[in-house]
């Protein structure tokens, strides 16, 4: 049973560009969470989806950061025209089912981004 | 203030000392989770609890709900323990967790 995939684990991208991080919860799960590591800070909770549904997105900035977890497929994020404050580890975190309960969460191994 | 806050930021340790990193919280929780973070790699859930006590080998956890606090045990340190442990809090208001600011432990041999 393989664990939380995400890729890519290393992202290059120049300021204005786009980044797409794609997160696969471990099978079964159907409770998807984005986390943001900034360079020396702790972790902060950026959105929380269900399958075709965001359930909390109080934690993304207004702008440039959008959320998805289609029907089929992962779970994306994306960040448009980014900025050298972007870069970041982002974790993806996959439940099997609403936190309320407090099961069990399962990190992925996180995405490095870097703007350069 | 942040809503939880760790401590010691940083703890050095003997090989073989027993080691306690400590949690405190100001919300009401519906669970504590302990995750362990080595560099550059990903995040390990260590144990969730809701009450009481639990251990897994050589860690211990421990919760006081009414005092709002939490401890990590470590017994007969080893140097692969080296690693960043974050408490995180899934708040009785909602689902997402909310971390501390972690514990770099560093165990020499």
């Amino acid at each position: 049973n393989a664990g939380v995939m995400q890729n890519p684990r290393h992202l290059v991208r120049r300021r204005g560009q786009e980044a797409r991080l794609r997160c696969s919860p471990m099978k079964g799960h159907s409770h998807v969470y984005w986390y943001r590591q900034l360079p020396e800070e702790g972790l902060k909770f950026m959105v929380y989806l269900q399958k075709e549904n965001i359930i909390d997105e109080s934690g993304m900035p207004k702008e440039r950061f959008s959320a998805e977890f289609p029907k089929e497929g992962p779970s994306i994020l994306r960040i448009q025209q980014v900025v050298r404050g972007d870069s970041a580890a982002y974790f993806c975190a996959s439940s099997p089912q609403s936190g309320i309960s407090g099961n069990t969460i399962y990190f992925g191994e996180g995405s490095w981004l870097t703007v350069v | 203030k942040n809503e939880v806050e760790q401590s010691p930021q940083n703890l050095t340790a003997q090989e073989g000392e027993f080691i306690t990193i400590n949690c405190s919280y100001s919300v009401g929780i519906s669970a504590l989770h302990w995750l362990q973070q080595h560099p550059g790699g990903g995040i390990v859930s260590l144990f969730m609890l809701s009450s009481g006590k639990k251990k897994h080998g050589r860690l211990i956890a421990t919760i006081n709900i009414q005092e709002k606090h939490s401890s990590l045990h470590i017994t007969a340190s080893h140097p692969r323990d080296s690693a960043v442990y974050i408490c995180a809090v899934r708040e009785t208001s909602g689902s997402r967790l909310t971390f501390g600011e972690g514990t770099q432990l560093t165990v020499n041999p």
